[in-house]
């Protein structure tokens, strides 16, 4: 079946340093790929995606490369800030009817 | 849009006692899905709706719990009787051009 697997967290950065958290996924077909941001005491927002192969999603300084001969959608930020501290999930969607697959989930937490 | 509505945001109840909770989806979102989020588990499909109607509810742990959508605008979780181990944020999320939109989720506690 479908699945996604996230680097363990929790991932512990200073301030304006550079982010990676990896994601690597298993379908069967062409999926859609997510990554959603938790903030504490919140639910989960969306962050970025990618709807197709080699797509690039991006927002607020965020990008993630949909991979497919790696089968990965790695989330980069160039210089973290302590705002940036939350749970970051990737996700794929089978595209029948908007079924999301989450990963395990990274938290990162940002120091000043 | 007020976004996707949960209540309540808290709830505290004694092992045995019925719960429910409730959730109203984005207007115009056809698909509504139900998650359980916990440290050990992570994060959790229970079941979605598609139109009002269940389409997976293999996630679902057992007969003590059932999920109602009698309409677009109004879905139900409940929980009866419930124990200690179903202590777990409960999210609401409904699905409109691929995006998935969280409710701020329900924390539930059974003491």
């Amino acid at each position: 079946g479908n699945s996604v697997t996230q680097m363990e967290g929790p991932v512990t950065l200073s301030e304006e340093a550079f982010l990676t958290i990896n994601c690597t996924y298993t379908a069967t077909g062409y999926p859609s790929l997510f990554w959603y941001v938790q903030y504490p005491g919140e639910g989960l927002q969306l962050l970025l995606k990618a709807t197709k192969a080699d797509d690039k999603g991006s927002n607020k300084g965020f990008e993630a490369t949909y991979r497919k001969e790696t089968t990965s959608f790695h989330l980069e930020k160039g210089s973290v800030q302590v705002s940036d501290s939350a749970v970051y999930f990737c996700a794929l969607s089978d595209n029948q009817g908007g079924k999301l697959i989450f990963g395990q989930g990274t938290e990162l937490s940002v120091k000043p | 849009d007020a976004g996707v509505i949960q209540s309540p945001r808290h709830e505290v109840t004694e092992m045995g006692q019925e719960v429910t909770l409730r959730c109203k989806p984005i207007s115009g979102h056809n698909s509504l899905f139900w998650y359980r989020q916990t440290m050990m588990r992570g994060l959790e499909l229970l079941i979605y709706f598609n139109n009002n109607v269940p389409i997976d509810d293999s996630g679902m742990p057992e007969d003590r719990f059932s999920a109602k959508m009698p309409n677009a605008s109004f879905s139900t979780l409940k929980i009866q009787p419930s124990e200690p181990r179903d202590s777990a944020v409960y999210f609401c999320a409904s699905h409109g051009r691929e995006v998935a939109f969280f409710g701020q989720g329900t924390r539930l506690t059974v003491v």
